[in-house]
């Protein structure tokens, strides 16, 4: 069974930082991998979606990355602001899309102004 | 707009009466599924629709029932047979096919009083 941990759970960091958040997966058969934001009450925003065949996808400050193979994946944030503090959520697709995605628990991430 | 509307906001439920909490998508999207998120916990699947007519239970499916008679549409409906229901529900829908995105409602918070 596919499992997804992320580390760190929790990262406090000034602003103007740049910061790289980890996420492993157990089974590196997979379709593709997202990372979403949460705030607080709110459902998921996708941040951006990594298909299994890609290394890296990029929008904006937000660059994440794939290795398959060794089951990780990467979200770097440059020059972080205070509106970037969120909790950031992984999660992998191994069913074809249609079988749901299994999700990380998240890194809770805090921009000190 | 496009997006996925999830309705209501907050829901109170009694001691052993079931609750329906509504999704609606209006994203022309095949697939559509109900997680649930607990504090500490990685978002779990309840259950997923691949197609009208058509739906699976997901890892924690009982003491739930859904229904899909119109693709927009995927209401969940909380039984009395579930004994934790306190949580955050969330709806989300994709075109179906392998490799595509996953995109979120808002959520429902749910609380037994």
């Amino acid at each position: 069974k596919q499992e997804v941990t992320q580390i760190p759970a929790a990262l406090s960091v000034p602003e103007g930082e740049n910061l790289v958040l980890n996420c492993s997966f157990t089974d590196s058969a997979i379709y593709n991998l997202q990372w979403f934001r949460q705030d607080p009450g709110k459902g998921l925003t996708s941040l951006l979606l990594i298909q299994s065949s890609q290394r890296e996808q990029t929008s904006g400050r937000l660059n994440a990355s794939l290795d398959k193979s060794s089951g990780r994946s990467t979200l770097y944030i440059a020059a972080s602001q205070p509106g970037d503090s969120a909790t950031y959520l992984c999660a992998v697709n191994s069913g074809g899309g249609a079988d749901g995605l299994t999700f990380g628990k998240g890194t809770h991430l805090i921009i000190q102004p | 707009d496009g997006g996925i509307t999830q309705s209501p906001k907050y829901l109170f439920r009694k001691e052993g009466q079931n609750v329906t909490l509504s999704c609606e998508q209006n994203l022309n999207h095949d697939a559509m599924y109900w997680y649930r998120q607990d504090p500490g916990q990685g978002l779990r699947l309840i259950y997923y629709s691949q197609i009208v007519n058509d739906f699976q239970k997901g890892d924690i499916a009982e003491g739930y029932s859904v229904s899909r008679e119109k693709k927009e549409s995927f209401p969940l409906t909380v039984t009395s047979a579930q004994k934790n229901p306190t949580a955050f529900y969330l709806c989300a829908s994709s075109i179906g096919r392998a490799n595509t995105e996953a995109f979120f409602g808002q959520g429902t918070r749910l609380t037994v009083v």
